[in-house]
């Protein structure tokens, strides 16, 4: 079955904690994201990468970081400089980010709730 | 700035009482709007692509339709199991630009 996977469901993470949330893709797609939802807020986004080796700053990028070094991983890490983590974390992936409307449908993982202690 | 606004919030509905939610867009240029549908808990399911004006789309219940500054998601006759929140997205023509996300309608069908 092809799909995203994320893991693990939930995590809890201490005060000054750096945590890493996976996702893994075997859609054979370019571009990944990661967003953040928080309940009356919507989907953030926090990265995204278009191809492996490369990846750009969403509106909220402040206390994360990513890599992209294999097509399919794009493992997102909560450092302590986030100061109020807690959200429902969720991995997306598409065939690109441009050209047709179609290329740029995104598939969506299970999400990670992250809890700070 | 990219926007989307959709309306209402939250929506009740009796089973069998058919409804729209709306999503409203401000974008330089359309390449396409997406609707999701994301039940509590979990991640957002792809339900449909729009590309222009005038397109519509349909899934069992579901009817989405589109014109220059808005979308409309029709429900005809729900059952409780429609119950979700429903989400809306837009993209840009201008570059390689991502998904700008509504926050979404919360759909409560009432038995």
């Amino acid at each position: 079955d092809g799909g995203i996977t994320q893991s693990p469901k939930y995590l809890f993470r201490k005060e000054g904690q750096n945590v890493t949330l996976s996702c893994e893709q075997n859609l054979n797609h370019d571009a990944m994201y990661w967003y953040r939802q928080d309940p009356g807020q919507g989907l953030r986004l926090i990265y995204y990468s278009q191809i492996v080796n490369d990846f750009q700053k969403g509106d909220i990028a402040e206390g994360y970081s990513v890599s992209r070094e294999k097509k399919e991983s794009f493992p997102l890490t909560v450092t302590s400089a986030q100061k109020n983590p807690t959200a429902f974390y969720l991995c997306a992936s598409s065939l690109g980010t441009s050209g047709s409307s179609s290329y740029n449908e995104q598939f969506f993982g299970p999400g990670t709730r992250l809890t700070v202690l | 700035e990219d926007q989307v606004t959709q309306s209402p919030e939250a929506l009740r509905l009796q089973e069998g009482e058919s409804s729209s939610l709306n999503c409203s867009y401000t974008v330089s240029g359309l390449r396409g709007l997406f609707w999701y549908r994301q039940d509590p808990g979990k991640g957002p399911e792809f339900l449909f692509t729009l590309y222009s004006a005038g397109e519509e789309k349909e899934k069992e219940r579901l009817k989405a339709t589109l014109t220059k500054k808005e979308s409309f998601l029709h429900i005809t006759a729900p059952k409780p199991e429609d119950s979700a929140t429903y989400l809306c997205a837009v993209q840009a023509t201008s570059g390689n630009t991502p998904l700008v996300f509504g926050k979404g309608t919360r759909l409560s069908v009432i038995a």
